[in-house]
């Protein structure tokens, strides 16, 4: 799985839009770009995944660029609940093992 | 609807000794798989099982071994514990068929510590 790149940390304001940026430049044709959080002490939650479109859930908005080498996920209306680290993960899909990073921890701000 | 079901969420072990740990995939899933997330870092991937079978293997050594019984649920066994054993044990279920399509669902973890 391709090797993705994550800042360690980053701060949003509760309310406000939060962009969390993940490079992953050595992506392959067959390989999804993935999204999980964990919040502290509980287990990862999946959040949205994409190939090469973007992709929105109830949860999330995910943009891939053209040319695949990097994505941001984006909480539209942050709140406290959503502080957690988030992961991005590179997969082929089909039920694969993931490559789980640092991920960014993302902090609210009230 | 239950998801993924981890008992015991704590446990005490002495170095040397033998762990079994246990999760029930949420209901529908057919593949286990479980990682163990050292304190402060990333989950790492241990083994997957699908069809009672180990399909996958992460950079583990042979004291963790695992098993898949008829009704999906798993159970993760860790033989003369070590120290560096000490961690959240996750365990994460998917229905192998739609792999590519959904995420895994985890479990809130067995957290064990080797004393």
């Amino acid at each position: 799985d391709a090797k993705t790149t994550q800042p360690p940390s980053m701060d949003c304001a509760e309310g406000r839009a939060a962009n969390l940026p993940c490079n992953h430049s050595t992506i392959s044709g067959n390989e999804y770009v993935y999204w999980y959080r964990q919040i502290h002490s509980q287990g990862p939650q999946y959040i949205i995944h994409g190939l090469k479109n973007n992709e929105t859930n109830e949860m999330a908005s995910l943009i891939i660029t053209e040319d695949r080498k990097s994505s941001t996920l984006i909480l539209p209306h942050a709140t406290l609940r959503d502080t957690a680290v988030y992961y991005c993960i590179a997969s082929s899909g089909s039920a694969r093992q993931l490559t789980f990073g640092s991920g960014t921890q993302l902090t609210v701000l009230p | 609807d239950a998801g993924v079901t981890q008992s015991p969420t704590h446990l005490i072990k002495t170095r040397g000794q033998q762990v079994t740990l246990r999760c029930s995939p949420k209901s529908g899933h057919d593949t286990v798989s479980w990682y163990q997330q050292a304190l402060g870092q990333g989950p790492q991937f241990i083994f997957q099982y699908y069809e009672e079978e180990e399909r996958q293997r992460g950079n583990f050594p042979d004291r963790f071994s695992g098993h898949q019984f008829p009704n999906y649920s798993s159970e993760l066994n860790v033989n003369a514990l070590l120290l560096g054993d000490s961690a959240l044990y996750l365990c994460a279920s998917i229905l192998l068929a739609t792999g590519a399509n959904y995420g895994y669902t985890f479990g809130s973890g067995t957290r064990l510590t080797v004393v």
